[in-house]
C-alpha cells in the first residue's frame, strides 16, 4: 500500500548526540517536506526538496540538514541535539500537479 | 510570501450542532485549500479540499467553501459527533507549491 513511513517513531538522546530521521514515501511522488510541530500547535516548515537533489530551507530557522539523493527517500540530520529540537518531526510528501500532501505518522523527539 | 489565518483557535459545539472554521489568505495566486484534521499522538489527515477554479465542495457532513475576492475559505461540519474532535488545520498552497499552513483549531464536540 502507497504510504508514508518514517523512523524512528520515538527517539530521545542526549545533547550533542547527531542523529538522522528518515522517511520515505512508496506515493510516488515528486516533492517532500519536513515540518516540526509541537503537539496540537502550528506546523512549521523547515525543509522541503522538488525533486531529486533539490532542497530548500523552509521559513523556520533550523540547524538540520537534508538530502535527496533517491525519490523516495529525505532523510533529515541534525548534527548536534539541543533540548530546543525536543518536538515532533513530521516528513511530508506531495504530488507536483494535482497537490495533495499526505503526512507520515510523525517522528517524536526528546532531547535531554 | 503566503499567510494564512485561522479562527476560531478552539471551538465547542454540542454534539448535533454544526462547526464552521474560517480561514483567510493573502496570496491571490494561492490555487489549492486543503483542510486536515489531526487527533491527539497521530498524523495530520486529509479531509477535505478545494481548488481555486471551484466555489463549493461537499462531501457527507463536511463542506468547504472559498471566496477568491475576499481571500477566505471555511470548514464546516454539520451534526457533529463526538469522534469530530479533533485539531484541524487549513492552508494555502502559493506559489512553488509550497503549503502554509493556519495555526489549527481545537474543536470539542460535547456529547
Amino acid at each position: 500500500e502507497a504510504d508514508i513511513y518514517q523512523t524512528p517513531r520515538y527517539l530521545v538522546i542526549g545533547t550533542g548526540k547527531k542523529i538522522t530521521l528518515e522517511c520515505s514515501q512508496t506515493m510516488g511522488h515528486d516533492k517532500m517536506y519536513w515540518y516540526q510541530q509541537d503537539p496540537g500547535m502550528e506546523l512549521h516548515l523547515i525543509h522541503y526538496s522538488y525533486g531529486v537533489n533539490s532542497t530548500e530551507k523552509g521559513d523556520l530557522s533550523s540547524e538540520s540538514t537534508v538530502s535527496r539523493i533517491r525519490t523516495e527517500h529525505f532523510p533529515l540530520t541534525l548534527e548536534s541535539a539541543r533540548p530546543s529540537h525536543t518536538s515532533q518531526y513530521l516528513c511530508a510528501s506531495s504530488e507536483y500537479e494535482r497537490g495533495e500532501q499526505f503526512f507520515g505518522p510523525g517522528t517524536r523527539l526528546t532531547v535531554l | 510570501g503566503e499567510n494564512v489565518e485561522q479562527h476560531p483557535s478552539t471551538l465547542s459545539v454540542q454534539e448535533g450542532d454544526s462547526a464552521v472554521i474560517k480561514c483567510t489568505y493573502s496570496d491571490s495566486a494561492s490555487n489549492y485549500f486543503p483542510w486536515y484534521k489531526q487527533e491527539l499522538g497521530k498524523r495530520p489527515q486529509l479531509i477535505i479540499d478545494i481548488r481555486s477554479n471551484v466555489g463549493e465542495k461537499k462531501d457527507q457532513r463536511i463542506a468547504v467553501t472559498l471566496n477568491k475576492t475576499a481571500k477566505h475559505f471555511s470548514l464546516h461540519i454539520t451534526e457533529t459527533q463526538p469522534e469530530d474532535s479533533a485539531v484541524y488545520f487549513c492552508a494555502a498552497r502559493g506559489t512553488g507549491n509550497q503549503f502554509y499552513f493556519g495555526t489549527g483549531t481545537s474543536l470539542t464536540v460535547i456529547p
